[in-house]
């Protein structure tokens, strides 16, 4: 029973280099999140999914792209990557929106370094 | 308003203490109020939920104090474990919002033996 699985668990990049943030659910949930986490900001949601073929921006969705073509995996893309993407990524996914459909599932996040 | 604000930042205590951290929000469509629990290297893990309709929740030596009318509510950790040191986020969501949850900055909890 994997869960939420986020690969790489680390990486280093340089600026303006590209990447992509894999995750991949295996609970069968429509639901799918992206997060960054920033030391003291809490986690900021740059974007979301609500099933396959269907995405939408967060709070923070600025130099960042996604797809979801299938109900397991939602990838994230960093086109050119800029220091201010330095943080810790983590994916999410819950079967549904409502209270009854939480929690959302963590994946224990790809610690990304931008220099 | 989207934001929930939590505090304090850190808190340090010894064991058997009862920490207790603090969350205020303004949007009153929020419905479920969940608290996760993140250790260091992981992803954040569901501990307990709330929602408005009731003033307290507990579960185990977990407890939220829920106040509707000043928008705050409150984890209470019950004779504090070691274990127990995380870093905890309250969050907050509306059901009507596509399941987007708003989280607290986050409290890093140390636990002295």
């Amino acid at each position: 029973n994997a869960g939420v699985t986020q690969t790489p668990k680390f990486r280093i990049l340089k600026i303006g280099q590209s990447m992509t943030l894999q995750c991949a659910q295996d609970m069968n949930h429509n639901y799918m999140y992206w997060y960054r986490q920033d030391p003291g900001m809490g986690l900021k949601l740059i974007y979301y999914s609500v099933g396959a073929g269907i995405t939408d921006k967060g709070e923070v969705p600025n130099g960042y792209n996604v797809s979801r073509s299938t109900t397991e995996d939602f990838p994230l893309r960093l086109e050119l990557a800029a220091p201010s993407q330095t943080s810790v990524y983590f994916c999410a996914s819950s079967y549904g929106q409502g209270y009854s459909n939480q929690p959302q599932h963590f994946g224990d996040g790809t610690r990304l370094s931008i220099l | 308003q989207q934001q929930v604000k939590q505090s304090p930042q850190s808190l340090i205590v010894q064991k058997g203490g009862i920490p207790i951290i603090n969350c205020a929000y303004e949007n009153t469509a929020f419905d479920y109020f969940p608290w996760y629990q993140q250790f260091p290297g992981k992803g954040p893990a569901l501990l307990i939920a709330i929602r408005p309709d009731v003033s307290e929740k507990k579960e185990g030596r977990f407890t939220i104090s829920f106040n509707k009318s000043a928008k705050q509510f409150s984890l209470h950790i019950m004779d504090s474990q070691p274990g127990d040191s995380a870093t905890y986020f309250c969050a907050a969501i509306s059901s009507g919002n596509t399941g987007k949850l708003i989280f607290g900055q986050g409290t890093t909890l140390q636990v002295k033996p």
